[in-house]
């Protein structure tokens, strides 16, 4: 079974400084991670995501992203942060379902809210 | 952006009445599913479809059902609505047959029971 786990439901910064926000996760079988982001009254938006081979992973709007296996964490960063990128992230782990396709396991998401 | 419509955008209805959502996608992709999300609990997925009138269960599955008939549309029913199933509901879809494949949602339906 696989499981996510976003220990910060808000993070507060002020624009242009960096900011990371945390995801760990649980799988029993190979790992898939992704980040989506949320705007207010919007669906989710893919930022990035880890398949195999290099652990940073560059994904849109200036995020990145680190799979770090032994720590089991995928945390998302950006080294300067602008107004617009306030919005809900949520990290999420794939996993099989019968018939095909994935199953996403989210995380309880974070709310990013940059202040100027 | 991903081609995906989800109708009604809102809803308020009482509980006991029966009501559908509609998903639609423009982009033929074999596999599309049903999320709800709550504050405090992310996304969880209620049905997932892998073709046409092929579906089956999520993790959040118990007072819902749904349809695919055509590769274009599911449908997810709330067959006698309640109050604990007010949410917001996202479609998603995905053309990959394995675990890497990202999933596209569409802006989801805000439904409140009264």
């Amino acid at each position: 079974a696989q499981s996510v786990t976003q220990l910060d439901s808000q993070v507060p910064v002020f624009e242009e400084a960096p900011v990371e926000l945390r995801c760990n996760y649980s799988s029993s079988v190979s790992v898939y991670l992704f980040w989506y982001v949320q705007y207010p009254n919007q669906g989710l938006q893919l930022l990035l995501k880890y398949l195999s081979g290099s652990t940073l992973v560059k994904g849109i709007n200036g995020f990145e992203a680190e799979f770090n296996k032994s720590q089991t964490s995928f945390h998302l960063r950006k080294p300067s942060v602008h107004i617009s990128d306030t919005a809900e992230y949520f990290c999420a782990v794939s996993g099989g379902l019968t018939g095909g396709g994935n199953k996403l396991t989210f995380g309880t998401g974070t709310q990013l809210k940059v202040e100027l | 952006d991903a081609g995906i419509t989800q109708s009604p955008r809102h809803k308020v209805t009482e509980t006991g009445t029966p009501v559908t959502l509609r998903c639609h996608q423009t982009e033929n992709h074999r596999y599309m599913y049903w999320y709800r999300q709550d504050p405090g609990h992310g996304l969880r997925l209620i049905h997932y479809s892998y073709g046409v009138k092929d579906t089956d269960k999520g993790e959040v599955s118990d007072g819902y059902s749904v349809s695919r008939s055509k590769t274009e549309d599911f449908l997810l029913t709330l067959e006698s609505a309640t109050s604990s199933q007010t949410s917001v509901y996202f479609c998603a879809i995905s053309e990959s047959t394995d675990l890497r494949g990202a999933q596209h949602f569409g802006d989801g339906t805000r439904l409140s029971i009264l």
